[in-house]
Formats: structure tokens, sequence, C-alpha cells
């Protein structure tokens, strides 16, 4: 159980296209999702918490006009990435979290790659 | 502010041999702690959790973590590493607390590998 489904695994796209990731959880409803960045060979950096129908909070530094974080239902959230520049490239990672003393369950990444 | 402090970047240990990953963590109250792991171009997979009861806390894959509250560590260990347990491991802590947010902060990672 606890299986989190994030697409696509790979994005390759020009400058200035906006690029939409998905992170679903699959079998259980959560409560609260993350977005996270994560740089090579360093760990993961919290870009945002999202909850289901309310405004997504970011942390400091993170743009939100430039990360657009959309909470549409309990097993659904999207990040866009909005006019993406090379300087937006990483991996993108998302979980869910699905109640107090249960660890947050994490999809496999996205790779963005902005030529 | 909390924080995890993860002082090695890389572990070598041949394989069958015991292992032992390090995490000292500094947070307000009592901690939720977490171990995952991450191989190449994935996400995190949970590993295991001490949230309160036993110190020795067991998790997946033969993994098991022993919470000292005193040292404020969460050390990983398995006790015959396998050169599939080669991977990225991520400690990480949140406050037991409510409304707490569930965030989490992660250690830097150290990266472990198991050589044959």
């Amino acid at each position: 159980g606890a299986v989190v489904s994030q697409h696509p695994s790979w994005v390759i796209c020009k400058s200035g296209t906006s690029v939409k990731i998905e992170c679903r959880s699959l079998d259980f409803q959560a409560t609260t999702m993350f977005w996270y960045r994560q740089f090579p060979k360093q760990s993961l950096m919290l870009m945002a918490t999202s909850n289901e129908g309310s405004k997504a909070t970011y942390e400091q530094g993170v743009e939100k006009d430039k990360f657009l974080i959309n909470h549409a239902s309990l097993t659904l959230s999207t990040l866009t990435v909005t006019s993406a520049h090379p300087e937006d490239s990483s991996f993108y990672i998302c979980s869910a979290h699905r109640g107090e003393g249960q660890p947050q369950h994490f999809g496999d990444g996205t790779r963005l790659s902005i030529l | 502010a909390q924080s995890v402090a993860q002082p090695e970047d890389q572990v070598n240990v041949a394989e069958g041999n015991p292992l032992t990953v390090k995490c000292t963590y500094s947070v307000s109250g009592n901690p939720y702690l977490f171990w995952y792991v991450q191989y190449p171009n994935r996400g995190l997979q949970f590993l295991l959790k001490y949230i309160t009861g036993d110190n020795l806390v067991k998790g997946s894959y033969g993994f098991e973590a022993e919470f000292n509250k005193s040292q404020t560590s969460f050390h990983l260990k398995k006790p015959s590493a396998l050169v599939s347990d080669s991977a990225l491991y991520f400690c990480a802590v949140r406050p037991l607390i409510t409304g707490g947010g569930n965030k989490l902060t992660f250690g830097t990672g150290t990266q472990l590998k198991v050589e044959l």
C-alpha cells in the first residue's frame, strides 16, 4: 500500500515553455502533499506544502508565480513550472502524507531538463 | 528550528559485514524520526520510523535503527550488508507536535557502497 505515482518521469523541453508534473496517491487519500527539488548529490529541498482545496504554502525563496501548485483532490496535486529556463532544470519529487504519525510516501521523481 | 546531521558523505562496507549509517538530530520536544533510501533517478523509499515506544525499530529489507534520546541519535544499522543495499540514505525528523504541518527536515544524505 501507500503508492504514489508521479508523471512524467522525464521531460526535455525548450526554454520558455511551461511544464506540468502530476502527483497522485493511488491507494490512499493524502491529507497533505509536498513538492521537493533535488540537485545532484544533494538533499531534498522542500519547495511547498499543498493541502487539498487550499492555497499551497511556499518555502522562503520559492517563487509561487513560477511554481504553480494545484491540489484538486485528496489524491492529486500538480506542479506547473511556468516559463521554464535552464536554471529550473532539476529533479522534482512529490510526496503524499496520509495522517499523523505516518511517513511521507514519495513519487519516483521527474527529471526536468530545459534546453 | 529542527536539523539533521549525517556526518558521513559516504560509507563503504564489504558484503556480509555489518553496516551503520549515522544520524543525529536537533528538534524542540520529542521527535518523529525516519529513514529513507534513494536509488539513482528514483524517489525516496520509506525504510522505518520511530515515534514512541521501543528504542530499537525494525524496518524493511532487514534494516533497523536505534533511537538514543540522550545522544539525540538515530543510527541506521543492518547486521549483514548486501551489494544491493548500495544507495543514498536519508535521515529525516519532524517534531512530535500537533499542527506541526508534517514537514520533514532531511539530512544531507549518506552514500552507502557495499562491495564484494
